[in-house]
């Protein structure tokens, strides 16, 4: 099984800052990796697939980079929606696997 | 607007079995490939099932093989997964996914609470 460590796993900023959270495979996935935002009361929403294409509707302030094993999502300009709880994703193959999540929080 | 709407969850007993359903509206449900995706509580995410468009072909990890059965009924656009002898790792909260184009899951239910409990 392909395994996603995701760092860190805590992440305090404010907003107007930029931030990065990194998600390392145990094998190269390609750029089959994707990154997902988690919010209270709200479904879980696909922000980028390919490893750095943007979703439909995903803010330009967001980012993705990487291929193989190394990955990273980037957020600049962090606005106040943007404290969520953020998840990478493998599904070059099975058993799909995800990072371990990273929360940012507002400092 | 897609929708996904679950539901069927509950409190189960431990060795016992629950289905849960998967409503799906705002797109053509045949042409997706969909999932179940669970998070335990204070948890991450993990893969449950994903099933191909006709549901011929169906998918799951070691941890639920043998016991969950992922179906599809296209005619009604909805999505099932049957859960038999429930263990205590299974209390999470599910949710169904459809799978995009471009593979990773695009559209997320709101999720069900699947609680297992003697």
């Amino acid at each position: 099984d392909v395994q996603m460590t995701q760092s860190p796993s805590y992440l305090a900023a404010s907003p107007g800052e930029s931030v990065s959270i990194s998600c390392k495979a145990s094998k190269s996935i390609s750029n089959n990796l994707a990154w997902y935002q988690e919010k209270p009361g709200k479904a879980n929403k696909l922000l980028i697939h390919s490893g750095s294409t943007l979703q439909s509707g995903t803010p330009s302030r967001f980012s993705g980079s990487g291929s193989g094993t190394d990955f990273t999502l980037t957020i600049r300009s962090l606005e106040s929606e943007d404290f969520a709880v953020y998840y990478c994703q493998q599904y070059n193959e099975y058993p799909l696997t995800f990072g371990s999540g990273t929360k940012l929080e507002i400092k | 607007e897609v929708q996904l709407v679950e539901s069927g969850g509950g409190l189960v007993q431990p060795g016992r079995s629950l289905k849960l359903s998967c409503a799906a509206s705002g797109f053509t449900f045949s042409n997706y490939y969909m999932a179940w995706v669970r998070q335990a509580p204070k948890k991450g995410l993990e893969w449950v099932a994903t099933i191909s468009t006709s549901g011929s072909r169906t998918y799951y990890p070691d941890s639920v093989k043998g016991r969950f059965t992922i179906s599809r009924d296209n005619a009604k656009s909805s999505l099932y997964l049957q859960m038999n002898s429930l263990k205590s790792e299974d209390t999470a909260t599910y949710y169904c996914a459809r799978r995009g184009y471009n593979n990773p899951f695009d559209y997320w239910g709101q999720g069900v609470m699947v609680t297992v409990s003697s």
